[in-house]
């Protein structure tokens, strides 16, 4: 079946600028996070949708980063005003979310590489 | 201190060569340890999922965990050239829907 998609793939803007990146997680999926993945740096949690629960948005980096999650599918991630330091592949993830260790697995998506300029 | 530390690499073994992979942590309560396969462009895929301490065997793969020294590892026998990829270890508290904490990953090349 489908996995995670994300848009777009690749996103150029100057510094200064907001960017909006997509996630489509897998159809069924409860749970969806978003991470960044910097050079040196790893992944880093940035936030978490559990179902209709309020969002963990313990990992956001600062006040300039948002998202929403509309009607349980499709999430959005918002950067306001862009900075150099926000140039990263951005990934999401989606997992089941019931009962049984497995199905707790993170899929991930490819990734929308931004660059700042 | 990052909470998971991981040797970044690169590491380059010829084809057929026994790999291994490490991380530390320093959060005890980490109980559930796994290890992603990142392919350049792509996103992570995992690849094995531990639970506590132990050993754990998937075909050439084996991942290893140490809780009292805080030190998980990955083996890899018999490589190929189509392990070459960056890999990241990844840990949780629980095993619920939770944020995963991440290594930075160790890029390998097997060199046929």
């Amino acid at each position: 079946g489908a996995g995670v998609s994300q848009s777009p793939s690749n996103k150029v803007t100057e510094k200064g600028k907001d960017v909006e990146l997509r996630c489509d997680p897998i159809s069924g999926h409860t749970a969806l996070y978003w991470y960044r993945q910097s050079l040196g740096q790893g992944l880093e949690f940035l936030i978490y949708f559990q179902g209709n629960s309020a969002p963990d948005k313990s990992g956001l980096p600062s006040d300039r980063f948002s998202a929403e999650r509309t009607g349980g599918s499709v999430s959005t991630l918002t950067i306001q005003r862009t900075q150099q330091e926000d140039s990263a592949v951005y990934l999401c993830a989606s997992s089941h979310g019931t009962a049984g260790v497995t199905s707790y697995e993170q899929y991930f998506g490819p990734g929308t590489r931004l660059t700042v300029t | 201190q990052k909470e998971v530390e991981q040797d970044p690499g690169p590491l380059s073994v010829p084809e057929g060569a026994i790999v291994s992979l490490n991380c530390t942590y320093s959060n005890s309560a980490f109980q559930y340890f796994m290890w992603y396969r990142q392919y350049s462009r792509k996103g992570p895929e995992l690849l094995m999922y531990t639970y506590s301490s132990g050993n754990k065997e998937d075909g050439r793969f084996t991942a290893q965990v140490d809780k009292s020294s805080k030190y998980i590892s990955l083996f890899i026998r018999d490589s190929q050239p189509s392990d070459s990829a960056t890999y990241l270890c990844a840990m949780s508290v629980w095993s619920g829907n939770t944020p995963l904490v991440f290594g930075k990953g160790t890029r390998l090349s097997v060199i046929a």
